[in-house]
Formats: structure tokens, sequence, C-alpha cells
């Protein structure tokens, strides 16, 4: 348990579905982050928001929208993707997004299946 | 671009020691991270080089060097329960972590 709690854990949805992840930290840190891992590839830094303002776009598909309510909540709310969005979509958490060699803690993941 | 280079797989026999090699080619440099991801969990975080060096932790150590773009993870005392992902990232010069693909190291018996 690392303290970062992601909803739901599994995800099947159809190209034209609309979802939303749900992340928590419970942590009381200011920086929160969107990743996602796909098969044998490095992970890809999606969203960073620190103190609830977004700091990092990493040209993003505008099928994926964050918003970022509080510095406890992330979510990642999904329209119209394709099958190739299938991917196991990760948050998680440090002290700040800045310069101190602050460790990022993550929850468990959704794996999303796009049909 | 930016690149992390680590290899894909290692085999190592439980109790004996294995080294996994990380080299990076970035915008900067502002330390080191290794990662451990079990299969269908998160990573978790094991240790951080921001100094040329080696920072030891318990059966677990990581050397840096950085005017080689170079760490390594030093495992001791493998267990079955170290079989996992070792994830390789640095921060770069706008303090972002880039990431390698990972290691896959099966442990056996």
């Amino acid at each position: 348990e690392t303290g970062v709690t992601q909803t739901p854990r599994h995800l099947v949805m159809g190209m034209t579905n609309k979802k939303s992840l749900k992340c928590e930290q419970h942590l009381g840190h200011n920086a929160m982050y969107w990743y996602k891992q796909s098969a044998k590839k490095p992970l890809e830094l999606m969203f960073v928001y620190s103190l609830e303002e977004r700091v990092e776009n990493n040209s993003v598909p505008s099928r994926f929208s964050p918003e970022c309510p509080n510095s406890s909540h992330l979510f990642l709310h999904l329209h119209t993707l394709q099958p190739e969005d299938s991917a196991l979509y990760l948050c998680a958490s440090s002290q700040d997004a800045g310069t101190g060699g602050y460790e990022q803690y993550f929850g468990p993941g959704t794996r999303l299946t796009v049909t | 671009g930016q690149n992390i280079d680590q290899p894909t797989e290692m085999t190592a026999t439980e109790g004996a020691i294995v080294q996994i090699n990380c080299t990076y080619q970035t915008s900067g440099f502002n330390g080191l991270f290794w990662y451990q991801q079990h299969a269908g969990e998160a990573p978790t975080f094991l240790s951080y080089n921001v100094l040329d060096g080696l920072e030891e932790k318990g059966r677990f150590s990581s050397f840096l060097s950085r005017s080689k773009g170079y760490s390594y993870l030093l495992l001791k005392e493998l267990q079955m329960k170290d079989s996992a992902s070792y994830l390789c990232a640095v921060r770069d010069s706008n303090y972002q972590l880039i990431w390698g693909a990972g290691t896959k190291l099966i442990i056996k018996p």
C-alpha cells in the first residue's frame, strides 16, 4: 500500500464511450502525475499537476483530459479512444514537482482495454 | 533526443548477486532513480543517486558515474521475491523523469 489509490483497477470500453479514471493520494503531496505504461516500453509521462495547476502536458491527444480539483485528487477523462490507447494507466504523487530529490509514489494502475 | 538504455531481461540464481546496468543520454542531469515493479503492481522506489559513487541500502546498492552517463543496481543474496522489473529513470534539466523500458529479472532456484 503506497498511499495512492486508483479506481477502477480494470476498464473495458468501446471507442465511442466516455469514462473517467480516478486517483487519490493520502500522503499530503503537492504534485500528481498521470503515466501510460505499455508493454516493453518506457513509462510515458502524460500530465503533471503541481499545487492543482497543470505544469506539463507532453503532447497528449485531446481525447485524454485531466482534471485536478484539489491536491489529493486527480482524474483522467477519456472519450473516443483508439485501440492503441489500451495500456496500464498509472497515477503517481510526490512531495513536489520541482527541484527536490523526491521520489514518486505510484498507485496500482488502471488496466484499460479499448475495443 | 533523450535515451535511457537497460537490458530487457536478465536471469540469475537464488542466493547469487546480479548487476543491472543503465546508461543514459539526457538534456541535463538532476538525479537518477531506480524503481522495482512486480508484475501487475505499482512501481516502488528503491534508490536515488545525484552524486557519483555508491549508495547502499541493505541487499540493494546503486552506483552512479555522471561523467560516463552510467548507473547500476546491484542486488545481493537474491531471493525469489526479487523477481520483478527494475526501472531506471533520470531527471533532466526540466526536472522531468525520463524512464527506461525496464529490466525483467528472473530468479531461478
